[in-house]
């Protein structure tokens, strides 16, 4: 079975500071990684996603992620946060190796502050 | 990537009574999704809709209390049936891309009073 952990429901940051939202995962096999965002009042959103290839991937908005697979880690990160940042985050894996449902973490909501 | 519209967006229902929420896609899909998102909590997936079959429930999701139906490769509703207050959540419709990724609707955010 797969599950993802999110640590921390909420984290602060300031405007312009760094964003880390921290995701790791387990699976059985190779995954499929994915970050969503939610903005209030809104559906999901694809930030960006790991399926194979280069381990570092970018995604919309400047943020990226990088698979560490020693580590069962795909974090978010974004290198200058802005006020529009702020939202729920949610890190999703699938099983890579054929057909299986998205497991999501429980999310982190994104506090920034001017 | 696909464009899902959900209907209502919001609802205030008294508990005892139904619900269906509707699910429009932009494109032909093959498996549509229906997805629970309770306050302060994630998604869980509440069951598979593919069209010509009947719908694929997770468990601790029975069909008597979440109908589903999926007419055309295109459109599918999710009743909430005899409800109460615990079914007050955020209601997602979703659907594969091509590349593994889903696609979410606006979601039907529903207050059971």
């Amino acid at each position: 079975a797969q599950s993802v952990t999110q640590l921390g429901s909420h984290v602060s940051v300031s405007e312009g500071a760094l964003v880390l939202l921290r995701c790791n995962y387990s699976s059985s096999v190779p995954p499929y990684l994915f970050w969503y965002v939610q903005y209030p009042n809104q559906g999901l959103q694809l930030l960006l996603k790991y399926t194979t290839g280069a381990t570092l991937v970018k995604g919309i908005n400047g943020f990226e992620a990088e698979f560490k697979k020693s580590e069962t880690s795909f974090h978010l990160t974004k290198p200058s946060a802005h006020m529009s940042d702020a939202a729920e985050y949610f890190c999703a894996v699938r099983d890579g190796s054929g057909y299986s449902t998205l497991t999501f973490g429980k999310g982190t909501m994104l506090l920034v502050s001017p | 990537s696909a464009v899902i519209s959900q209907k209502p967006s919001r609802d205030i229902c008294q508990r005892g009574t139904s619900l269906t929420i509707q699910c429009q896609v932009d494109s032909q899909v093959t498996m549509m999704f229906w997805y629970r998102q309770q306050p302060g909590q994630s998604l869980t997936l509440i069951a598979t809709a593919n069209q010509g079959s009947e719908a694929t429930y997770e468990s601790g999701f029975v069909i008597d209390k979440f109908p589903i139906s999926r007419p055309n490769l295109t459109f599918s509703t999710l009743t909430v049936s005899n409800m109460s207050p615990e079914d007050s959540s955020i209601y997602l419709c979703s659907v594969e891309g091509g590349n593994t990724e889903a696609f979410f609707g606006q979601g039907t955010r529903l207050t059971v009073v």
